[in-house]
């Protein structure tokens, strides 16, 4: 059974660019969560998305957003970089169900650095 | 809004040493919760987890029982190895967010 996986695993952009990242969930999952770990800090929600929709949000602006596919795989996209959005980005899926959405299981992230 | 806290790192500790690492929670209803563990340059590997009042969850010698009296989910391990060094991390999912909150996670170091 393969885990969560997530693309691309460092990444440095300047800032005022654009990002994308992308995760593809664990099988038999179709419930899909993003997090920010600043250095030192816990993560923070970001969102979640569920059948293709999000399901959930954060306190970050419209900049960061995101896309669910029919494969239960996803997408976040932050625009404008910030100084601030260099962290580690953690996705994480969870199995169908209420009770199942409850646990989550986590990818190895992406770092971005932004310059 | 939900809040975790956790005893604040790192804590040094030989190993065969008996662990404990404090979380305490702040949440509307009845959450669940969950410990963590993130190894260096990993992403979060879960430990274990509680979903109502008194359950106990356990894994790998690791235990933490859920006491909503005291709003608590404290870890515990026997005897600690130096292979348990890294970050630990308590959460709790609460329904309305479809969310987890994380505390501000525990360093663990363990000398042989």
């Amino acid at each position: 059974e393969t885990g969560v996986t997530q693309s691309p695993t460092h990444l440095i952009k300047t800032r005022g660019q654009q990002v994308t990242l992308r995760c593809s969930s664990q099988s038999g999952h179709n419930t899909v969560s993003w997090y920010q770990q600043a250095l030192g800090q816990g993560p923070q929600f970001i969102f979640q998305y569920y059948r293709e929709e999000e399901n959930g949000r954060g306190n970050f602006p419209p900049r960061f957003s995101g896309l669910q596919f029919p494969n239960y795989s996803s997408e976040l996209n932050v625009n404008a970089l910030e100084l601030d959005d260099s962290a580690l980005y953690l996705c994480a899926s969870s199995p169908a169900g209420t009770s199942g959405r409850k646990t989550q299981y986590f990818g190895p992230g992406t770092r971005l650095l932004v310059l | 809004g939900d809040s975790v806290t956790q005893m604040e790192g790192p804590v040094t500790l030989s190993e065969e040493a008996f662990l404990t690492i404090n979380c305490t929670y702040t949440a509307t209803g009845y959450p669940s919760l969950f410990w963590y563990v993130q190894y260096p340059g990993e992403g979060l590997q879960l430990l274990l987890k509680a979903t109502k009042a008194d359950d106990k969850g356990s894994n790998k010698g690791f235990e933490a029982t859920y006491r909503k009296e005291t709003t608590s989910f404290h870890l515990e391990k026997g005897s600690v190895q130096v292979s348990d060094s890294a970050v630990y991390f308590c959460a709790l999912y609460n329904n309305a967010g479809n969310m987890l909150t994380f505390g501000g996670g525990t360093r663990l170091m363990v000398k042989p």
